[in-house]
């Protein structure tokens, strides 16, 4: 059973263009919602994360979206640059040493 | 500081063989977790370890198994090894354990080849 549905898989989108990659959870006691990247031969990166306390969180180019009763969260980039051409992945987790679960991963291509 | 190393980074087994990944945790930390990566179902969670315990398992057969040293260091061990076992495995470490910041430091991974 998948704890995290993420959509769409694969993703194109114009340089300066805006990506947008959505999740969704059925796991009420996830308390924090972590976006990860990762290039190609590199492991993932920790990108941006959000705790459910807050609807938005907002880093540079990169916006999380959360909304605790629809339990769906999303990652906005804004801007987008072909540097950001990447796989992107949703994870979550519910406190007291419980592993963090991700979701199937989106590869993001942004095209010039 | 260095970040999490894994050896080997690849490697290939025939069917039935087994193998032995290593990783090695950025300095400090405590925790070291075990993923599986592979293109159909993204990263899937094998086991943590915390202080030479394991203190989550996932949903893998009895063929994963792992351990960690006094030091940190982890290792997986893959047993009577399947085609379908060929995947990115990804080691990653954090200061206390996932509950606290979420944060996952991943090493680059071993891919393992099984024919």
């Amino acid at each position: 059973q998948q704890q995290v549905k993420q959509s769409p898989q694969s993703l194109i989108v114009q340089k300066g263009g805006i990506s947008i990659i959505n999740c969704a959870y059925e796991n009420t006691a996830f308390d924090y919602f972590p976006w990860y990247q990762q290039f190609p031969g590199k492991g993932p990166a920790l990108l941006i994360a959000i705790r459910p306390d807050v609807s938005e969180k907002k880093e540079g180019r990169f916006t999380i979206s959360f909304n605790k009763s629809a339990k769906q969260f999303s990652l906005h980039i804004m801007d987008s640059q072909p540097g950001d051409s990447a796989t992107y992945f949703c994870a979550a987790m519910s406190s007291g040493n419980t592993p963090l679960v991700f979701g199937k991963g989106t590869r993001l291509s942004v095209i010039a | 500081k260095a970040g999490v190393t894994q050896t080997p980074r690849y490697l290939i087994k025939t069917r039935g063989q087994q193998v032995t990944l290593s990783c090695s945790p950025i300095s400090g930390h405590r925790s070291v977790s075990w993923y599986q990566q592979t293109p159909g179902q993204g990263l899937q969670f094998l086991f943590e370890y915390f202080s030479e315990t394991q203190r989550n398992k996932g949903n893998f057969p009895g063929r994963f198994s792992g351990r960690q040293f006094s030091n940190s260091r982890s290792e997986m061990n893959v047993s009577t090894l399947e085609l379908g076992d060929s995947a990115l495995y990804l080691c990653a470490s954090s200061s206390q354990g996932t509950h606290d910041t979420g944060e996952l430091f991943f090493g680059e991974g071993s891919r393992l080849t099984v024919l």
